[in-house]
């Protein structure tokens, strides 16, 4: 079935660090990406997207990189920061479905001063 | 900066009680949706709407839920006979365009069933 996954449930990193969040996704159809940010009590946060056409796209010092070939979606936060500390959620859009997404289980990025 | 607002923050029921979430998504958007997350897990789809009428739904959406747009402004999510299984956050989400294009979420509504 459908799932989006990620590789490492908790990241801890040194501020002023670089952070990579890694995700593997399985629907081939999906055609949208997204990751979101989600501080404790709060709802998910958009941080980036990018297109299937694409494989890279950088933001305010964030990066994703998408990997068509084996499914693989990346998040690079540079100089992470302590207000970067939250959980980080991949989501897929598949194709004509209405734009539901479909999200990854979460890694928690902990960054420490 | 236009935000999707939900209330109540926090909701306690009793099993076999009806509830209604409610949500203000932002104003020129056109697709709407919900989502539940249970405590540690992941952010889980449940139905999206759109022209008035649900235009995807989850194995999660079963005959107990509901979603109506009563009014040019809100959006609802109601469960008529909740089960202590659907403690949960329950996340509202709009956007302009139904793909490719980013969703705003609310803040939530804890769903606390007793």
């Amino acid at each position: 079935g459908e799932s989006v996954g990620l590789h490492l449930p908790t990241l801890s990193v040194q501020e002023g660090d670089n952070s990579i969040i890694n995700c593997a996704y399985s629907n081939s159809a999906s055609d949208y990406f997204i990751w979101y940010k989600q501080e404790s009590g709060k709802g998910p946060q958009f941080i980036i997207d990018i297109r299937s056409n694409m494989d890279k796209r950088q933001g305010q010092r964030v990066t994703v990189l998408l990997n068509k070939t084996v499914k693989h979606l990346s998040l690079q936060i540079a100089a992470t920061q302590p207000g970067d500390s939250a959980v980080y959620f991949c989501a897929e859009t598949p194709y004509n479905q209405g734009g539901k997404l479909i999200f990854g289980q979460g890694t928690e990025l902990s960054v420490k001063p | 900066e236009p935000e999707v607002t939900q209330t109540p923050s926090h909701q306690v029921t009793q099993m076999g009680q009806e509830v209604i979430l409610r949500c203000v998504p932002i104003s020129n958007h056109l697709y709407f949706y919900w989502y539940r997350q249970i405590l540690g897990q992941k952010v889980e789809f449940l139905v999206s709407f759109y022209n008035n009428e649900i235009s995807e739904k989850s194995e999660i959406f079963d005959d107990q839920f509901s979603v109506e747009r009563p009014d040019g402004s809100n959006f609802t999510l109601k469960i008529r006979s909740t089960k202590l299984e659907d403690s949960a956050m329950y996340f509202c989400a709009s956007s302009d365009e139904g793909t490719n294009t980013e969703a705003f979420f609310g803040q939530g509504t804890r769903l606390t069933v007793v």
